[in-house]
């Protein structure tokens, strides 16, 4: 089975400050995807980043970044300099390519005040 | 086009109610996608239809009844809803069996059910 673990569930930082949100997830199989989605008040769930099992370098996209530790199943996601228009609901999730399933984590609720 | 666009935004129905929830997308994904969200709750999935043909159906109460009269619309039909069923109701497409991509959300439709 699997299972996507997010500790934290608010987070509450000034603007301009750094926000590390944590994922630890469980699966069996071998070749998986992970991703990060953000949900703003809005409803829609924005795709943010996406990375594969066999891909653990870690990279940054403008002020995202996020560090995959297989070997500890973590797939953690900052945002730099945060802004209140960062301000929303991110959602880890897995992948899983047989039966097209997508396991969403708890969420975290990011609250940035100016 | 990357948009997933739903039907109603808002829903308010009655328990006696027969309704129906719109899904459509034009960017030829043949993998479309309900879940179902309750507040401060992560999206649970409740049914995948692969290629037109349902592959994955939650164990969902029969009130609920999903539709894909072709590759670019998904309907999800409502009748006789109890007020616990009262919750956003996501749609979302990808490309299908492929992990190498991000399932596409729309807004959703905030359903109420008194």
């Amino acid at each position: 089975a699997q299972k996507v673990t997010q500790a934290q569930t608010e987070i509450s930082v000034v603007e301009k400050e750094d926000v590390t949100l944590d994922c630890v997830y469980e699966t069996r199989d071998t070749t998986y995807y992970l991703f990060w989605y953000k949900q703003p008040p809005s409803g829609e769930l924005v795709f943010l980043i996406r990375r594969n099992s066999f891909d653990e370098q870690n990279e940054i996209s403008g002020r995202y970044s996020w560090n995959f530790q297989k070997s500890t199943s973590s797939f953690n996601f900052t945002i730099t300099a945060s802004q209140v228009v960062d301000s929303a609901v991110y959602f880890c999730a897995l992948f899983k390519a047989a039966g097209n399933k997508l396991t969403f984590g708890g969420g975290t609720r990011v609250l940035v005040k100016p | 086009d990357t948009e997933v666009t739903q039907t109603p935004k808002h829903l308010v129905m009655g328990m006696t109610n027969k309704k129906s929830l719109k899904c459509e997308q034009h960017m030829g994904h043949r993998a479309m996608y309900w879940y179902k969200q309750k507040a401060k709750k992560p999206p649970e999935l409740m049914f995948v239809y692969s290629y037109e043909k349902l592959s994955i159906n939650e164990s969902v109460p029969s009130r609920f009844s999903p539709e894909c009269p072709n590759s670019s619309l998904l309907n999800l039909h409502l009748h006789a809803l109890q007020p616990e069923d009262s919750a956003l109701y996501l749609c979302a497409s990808s490309l299908p069996g492929q992990m190498n991509t991000e399932a596409f959300f729309g807004q959703g439709t905030r359903l109420t059910v008194v």
